[in-house]
């Protein structure tokens, strides 16, 4: 596989339940993003780690929580999740490093809570 | 604050005429810019980017143009196509976090 594979596509889950998004880069990059892209606004940078250490929090409850295990994967484990955060979950990888950097993207995870 | 917006949620222009994405931005200490088109179903994928120290960087049919002055730039499609009807996202990049707009829904009509 190349690129940035993000799984599942689709995930509907309850306010009470448990779950985790999965994206894997093969890509060689040393940075990784997730975003979060709600209707009508702009993507919303959640959390960026670069050679696997969390560089950047970006005032993102608590309900959300990010892992990053290797500098190839990343999850976004998610619990007692409110209804407004139904959106489109984008991980995205870039080489982290200063200069020209190019992030790129996964297809996404679209979320529903319902 | 939102540090880079598109005021256009939507354009439609004629297939072979030039599409003409606008893009503003707050901070001066961006080092890059990009374009990224996304289509339905799938993630962004990046297009064009231009450095903070030029003022052009063409490739095919897209062109962006900077003018940081105004703090704004722009991207030009010609001749536009109907595979270019995507909506695209202007991002800044400064000390490796990226801003993106809102994004602009492109639609060429054959």
């Amino acid at each position: 596989e190349t690129g940035v594979t993000q799984t599942p596509r689709h995930l509907v889950m309850g306010m009470t339940n448990k779950k985790s998004l999965k994206c894997e880069q093969h890509l060689g990059h040393n940075a990784m993003y997730w975003y979060k892209q709600s209707a009508k606004k702009p993507l919303e940078l959640m959390f960026v780690y670069n050679f696997k250490e969390q560089t950047e929090n970006n005032s993102v409850p608590s309900r959300f929580s990010p892992e990053c295990p290797n500098s190839s994967h990343l999850f976004l484990h998610l619990h007692t999740l409110q209804p407004e955060d139904s959106a489109l979950y984008l991980c995205a990888s870039s080489q982290g490093r200063a200069g020209a950097n190019v992030l790129t993207f996964g297809a996404g995870s679209r979320l529903t809570v319902l | 604050d939102q540090q880079v917006k598109q005021n256009s949620p939507s354009l439609s222009v004629q297939e072979g005429r030039i599409s003409i994405l606008n893009c503003d931005y707050t901070n001066s200490m961006f080092d890059y810019f990009l374009w990224y088109k996304k289509y339905p179903a799938e993630g962004p994928t990046f297009l064009i980017s231009i450095s903070s120290i030029k003022d052009k960087n063409e490739d095919g049919r897209f062109t962006v143009f900077l003018n940081k002055s105004a703090k704004h730039l722009s991207l030009h499609i010609v001749p536009s196509q109907p595979g270019d009807s995507a909506v695209y996202f202007c991002a800044a990049e400064g000390g490796n976090q990226f801003y993106f707009g809102t994004g602009t829904s492109l639609t060429v009509i054959p």
